[in-house]
Formats: structure tokens, sequence, C-alpha cells
């Protein structure tokens, strides 16, 4: 059963800090890795796509990528309270499988 | 753009009932895609589509059924609803590909008593 793991929370960061999220996955054919972003009662938007090793940064959002260690990150820079919801790591091979999401809030 | 609309939002059911659950995207996605999320949970592959006349199961397919007439729509059919398939169900379509995006509706809010 190939799954993707991810700490439920709440993950609670002060505004202005850094959030770190974290990601491991089972299938190591695992080709492209996602970050989306649920807000309460919302759907899912995603935020990032990730597919080779390393960082890839868009604004205040980096992923990070290690195959190796089959380990997919989410830092958030300059945490703002609008950055408060449910984050899922999505990991695709064949098909999409997600995370049961880590709750995050950011304290004013 | 309308983007992935779904019907209805929310929908009471009794034990025994059967309904269909409405998708729609006007992107001209090929990929259409049925996930129900209960409360806490991440989401879980109920059915999927590649393409018009083409479906195939995801993780949790019992209890459902799908069709896929045209690209545009994508319902999903409850066949003698049970408690069980209370949840949030959401419809995604992406193009595919190595960076699939998914673009989710706003999803349908079922309660089976």
């Amino acid at each position: 059963q190939k799954e993707v793991e991810q700490n439920s929370g709440p993950l609670s960061v002060p505004e202005g800090a850094i959030a770190s999220l974290n990601c491991t996955y089972s299938d190591r054919g695992s080709q492209s890795f996602f970050w989306y972003r649920q807000y309460s009662g919302k759907s899912p938007e995603l935020i990032m796509f990730i597919y080779s090793n390393g960082d890839k940064e868009d604004g205040r959002f980096t992923a990070q990528l290690n195959k190796a260690s089959q380990y997919v990150s989410l830092l958030i820079r300059v945490s703002q309270p609008s950055d408060s919801a449910t984050y899922l790591c999505a990991v695709r091979d064949d098909k999409i499988i997600f995370g049961k999401g880590t709750r995050l809030h950011i304290l004013p | 753009n309308a983007g992935v609309t779904q019907t209805p939002k929310f929908r009471i059911l009794k034990i025994g009932q059967s309904m269909t659950l409405q998708c729609t995207q006007d992107m001209n996605h090929n990929y259409m895609y049925w996930y129900r999320q209960d409360p806490g949970m991440g989401l879980k592959l109920i059915y999927y589509s590649v393409g018009a006349g083409i479906t195939d199961k995801g993780e949790v397919p019992n209890g459902y059924n799908v069709s896929r007439s045209t690209t545009e729509d994508f319902p999903l059919r409850l066949e003698l609803a049970a408690p069980s398939q209370t949840s949030v169900y959401f419809c995604a379509s992406s193009d595919g590909g190595r960076q699939e995006t998914q673009y989710f509706g706003p999803g349908t809010r079922l309660l089976v008593l």
C-alpha cells in the first residue's frame, strides 16, 4: 500500500517566523510532489509542485525534495495569519495519493 | 471561466436512497477525479477518468459508480446510500502530465441518516 505520511498537528508558529511542514512517502517510484492548501470548509488549492531533488522557491514558499530519504517539505517564510490552514502533501506515480494534512496555526 | 462546478452543495439522504453528484468543468481537461474527504482526513480517490468514455477505480470505489460521456461532465452515482458514505465529496480536473495541477470544485457535503 502506497502511503503519504504527515504530522496532523496543529503546528503553531508565531507570526513572522518560518513554518516548516514535512511529508514522507513510501513509493520510491514517485515522480511528482505537490503541496495543496485547504482553508476550513473550502476546497484544496495548489501551492507548489516539485519533481527534482533540491529546493524550489516561489515567493514566501519553498519546497524541498530529497528522493533518497523519500522526504518532501514546505517552508513558509514570514508567516502570516492568512497562512493558517491545512496543508496537504500529495505524491504522484501512476495516481496521486494525498496525505491527511497538517493543520497550521499562525499566532498573531 | 467557472472552472469546476459541483451540485448540489449539500444533501441529506436516507439509508438506501440513491443520488447523483454532478461535476462539470469548462477548462477542456481530459483528466477528472472524484475524492471523498472525511473529517480530519486527507482525500481518498474514488474514481477517475483520463478522457471521455474511459474511467477507472481509485482507492475507495465500493458503493459508487461513474460515467464520462463528455469531456466536461463526470457524474458520481451513489446507489443504496449508507451512513459510511457521509462525507464531503470533491471533484477535480487536470490536464495531466508530470506537473499536473488539479483544480477542485467547491465540494458537496453529503449526510446519510
